[in-house]
């Protein structure tokens, strides 16, 4: 079936640097790219998405960039801080349907 | 004030039993969705419904049966219980279709 191939699996940084996670999909017809954030214990939480009518998105310190050409989506977190250590996930939607990527484990190192 | 309602918390099962995991959402969506975790799997899409219609099931087993009685309610029952279906099960609402999805607290199923 579809697949999202999502790496790093896990991605250690130093608190103050930016963070990159970055995320590959297979259907040309996905028009919608959601980011998630889980913490231990708790459920995933929506931090920021791209439709495909955009290239580049962004929010309070969090910049999502879509290629469609290459299909390939990114998140890009910056100026880390100890409460962005978390799982990550990506995912790619259409047609009812979102595929997920596998996650990323973040680290913040102090 | 919790917007999606998953119950219960945590559930013990024995092998073979069935379990019906609740969800209700008051957030006035049109669509919901059943999600596991495990640590097998990060995070496993099962079905989606939409006005209460099935519109997607990834879910290869029978055993795992999504019912709509009311537009806000999806649950899910889960007949023949084995060990490998321990896990979290995560319910989800959406406005429309598949985007902007919201997560329920989920159900952590452990089955013995």
């Amino acid at each position: 079936g579809e697949q999202v191939e999502q790496l790093p699996s896990i991605l250690r940084v130093q608190e103050g640097s930016s963070a990159s996670i970055n995320c590959t999909y297979e259907n040309s017809a996905s028009n919608y790219f959601p980011w998630y954030k889980q913490e231990p214990g708790e459920n995933p939480k929506l931090i920021i998405d791209i439709r495909s009518n955009m290239e580049r998105k962004q929010t309070q310190g969090l910049i999502v960039l879509l290629d469609k050409k290459a299909k390939r989506f990114s998140l890009h977190i910056t100026d880390t801080q100890p409460g962005d250590s978390a799982m990550y996930f990506c995912a790619a939607g259409s047609n009812y349907q979102l595929i997920w990527g596998s996650g990323t484990k973040l680290i913040i190192k102090p | 004030d919790p917007k999606i309602i998953q119950k219960p918390k945590y559930l013990v099962a024995v092998t073979g039993s069935e379990k019906i995991l609740i969800c209700e959402q008051y957030l006035g969506h049109n669509a919901m969705y059943w999600y596991r975790q495990s640590a097998k799997k990060p995070l496993e899409f099962m079905f989606s419904y939409s006005y209460q219609k099935l519109m997607d099931n990834q879910t290869a087993s029978s055993r795992f049966q999504p019912q709509s009685s009311k537009k806000n309610h999806l649950d899910l029952q889960i007949t023949a219980l084995k060990p490998d279906d321990s896990a979290t099960y995560f319910c989800a609402s959406s406005q429309d279709n598949w985007v902007e999805q919201y997560f329920g607290p989920g159900t952590r199923l452990t089955v013995l």
